[in-house]
């Protein structure tokens, strides 16, 4: 069945890099994203892949898809304290524009 | 400003009491779902509707009901609430030229 996965905690430094990885069972996805959801707020997307894509850069945030291994990451480049937050990754899935399936969520933790 | 609202924020109720949490959406999206998050478990899909009076179940529909009689709005009822459908729901909305999912700011419900 579909599923996604992710370790449930993360501790960095401030100023340091955040790597926040995340497995997925389905190669049919078309797009993977990745969604910051902050302490009493909804989920706000923060950037998405194509299945076709291996990188993708936005600001300080960088995602590598490898295809192969279903295995996607996100790296956070100097983390700072209001980057602390819970990160969701998410697939689309089979059932395509249905639905996105998605991870337990990581806990990322800025300490000074 | 393009968002997804909801209401109420916070509801606590009783066993068996029906009530309605509604979702707005002022894109025009025609794609709406309703999403519970529980700890260890991410976020699981409810509900979805991919426009007026079209809805189907997502992974988690039991006790639940839905309804779009118009396009920017997708009420979750619950007709008979249990404890253990305490929890925290999230209404989104999907659509544009990114195809992006846009999420509502969550409703703590707690049923006792």
């Amino acid at each position: 069945g579909e599923d996604v996965e992710q370790s449930l905690f993360l501790s960095v430094r401030e100023g340091d890099s955040s790597v926040i990885n995340c497995t997925y069972t389905d190669s049919s996805s078309t797009y993977l994203y990745w969604y910051k959801q902050e302490p009493g707020a909804g989920l706000q997307l923060l950037t998405y892949i194509f299945s076709n894509m291996d990188m993708k850069q936005d600001q300080r945030l960088t995602v590598l898809l490898n295809k192969k291994d279903k295995h996607l990451s996100l790296r956070i480049a100097d983390t700072q304290t209001g980057d602390s937050a819970i990160y969701f990754c998410a697939e689309s899935g089979s059932g395509g524009y249905n639905k996105l399936i998605f991870g337990a969520g990581t806990r990322l933790a800025v300490h000074p | 400003e393009a968002q997804v609202t909801q209401n109420p924020r916070y509801l606590i109720t009783v066993t068996g009491k029906k009530l309605t949490v509604t979702c707005s959406q002022n894109m025009n999206h025609e794609y709406m779902s309703w999403y519970r998050q529980d700890p260890g478990l991410g976020l699981r899909q409810i509900y979805y509707s991919m426009n007026v009076e079209v809805t189907d179940k997502g992974d988690v529909p039991e006790g639940y009901k839905v309804s779009r009689k118009e396009k920017r709005n997708f009420p979750l009822i619950l007709e008979s609430p249990s404890p253990n459908q305490t929890s925290l729901y999230f209404c989104a909305s999907r659509g544009g030229v990114t195809d992006t999912q846009y999420f509502g700011p969550g409703t703590r419900l707690t049923v006792l």
